[in-house]
């Protein structure tokens, strides 16, 4: 069975830092990745789709990458804001045919101006 | 705006009582989810469906129901089966549920607590 893992937990960084967010999965024939962003109380908005064919998607600031023989994606978030401060999922598809999408627990992340 | 609605955005429940949450979306997709978000833990599929008066059973299907008369509309029902429902609901849509372009987008959330 598929297990996605995010670590950390909870990141804190300073205000225009660079930083990455790590997902790690463990069965590498997924058919696409996706990254969401969570604010307290709110549901999911989805930032970035990663097909299994695909090493890396960009939209503005954020840059996802996939490592699929290695089961690992990372987003990366440049210049960090305030606003950024969320927490951040991703989850992974199965192959051809699945339904269903495979969450992790998501990191924390704390933008400190 | 195109978009997912869900109602109520908080839900209180007595014990023995059945609730129904609402899940509408006008994107014209073919697919809706409901998932569950509880502390500390990823979402966990409850149901889906792929077609109007279709659906299957996701992971946590237990105590719950679910209906697809229509296109945009999924509502899903709290029976007093489930033993501990008070959790935080998200409805989603996809385009077509087994495209490997298919992108689920999510609604605001319901919170349901148990008094």
């Amino acid at each position: 069975k598929q297990e996605v893992t995010q670590i950390p937990a909870a990141l804190s960084v300073p205000e225009g830092e660079n930083l990455v967010l790590n997902c790690s999965f463990t069965d590498s024939a997924i058919y696409n990745l996706q990254w969401f962003r969570q604010d307290p109380g709110k549901g999911l908005t989805s930032l970035l789709l990663i097909q299994s064919s695909q090493r890396e998607q960009t939209s503005g600031r954020l840059n996802a990458s996939l490592d699929k023989s290695s089961g690992r994606s990372t987003l990366y978030i440049a210049a960090s804001q305030p606003g950024d401060s969320a927490t951040y999922l991703c989850a992974v598809k199965d192959g051809a045919g699945s339904y269903q999408l495979t969450f992790g627990k998501g990191t924390k992340l704390s933008v400190i101006p | 705006d195109g978009g997912i609605t869900q109602s109520p955005k908080y839900l209180f429940r007595k014990e023995g009582q059945n609730v129904t949450l609402s899940c509408e979306q006008n994107l014209n997709h073919d697919a809706m989810y409901w998932y569950r978000q509880d502390p500390g833990q990823g979402l966990r599929l409850i149901y889906y469906s792929q077609i109007v008066n279709d659906f299957q059973k996701g992971d946590i299907a237990e105590g719950y129901s679910v209906s697809r008369e229509k296109k945009e509309s999924f509502p899903l029902t709290v029976t007093s089966a489930q033993k501990n429902p008070t959790a935080f609901y998200l409805c989603a849509s996809s385009m077509i549920a087994e495209s490997s372009y298919n992108e689920q987008f999510f609604g605001p959330g319901t919170r349901l607590t148990v008094l």
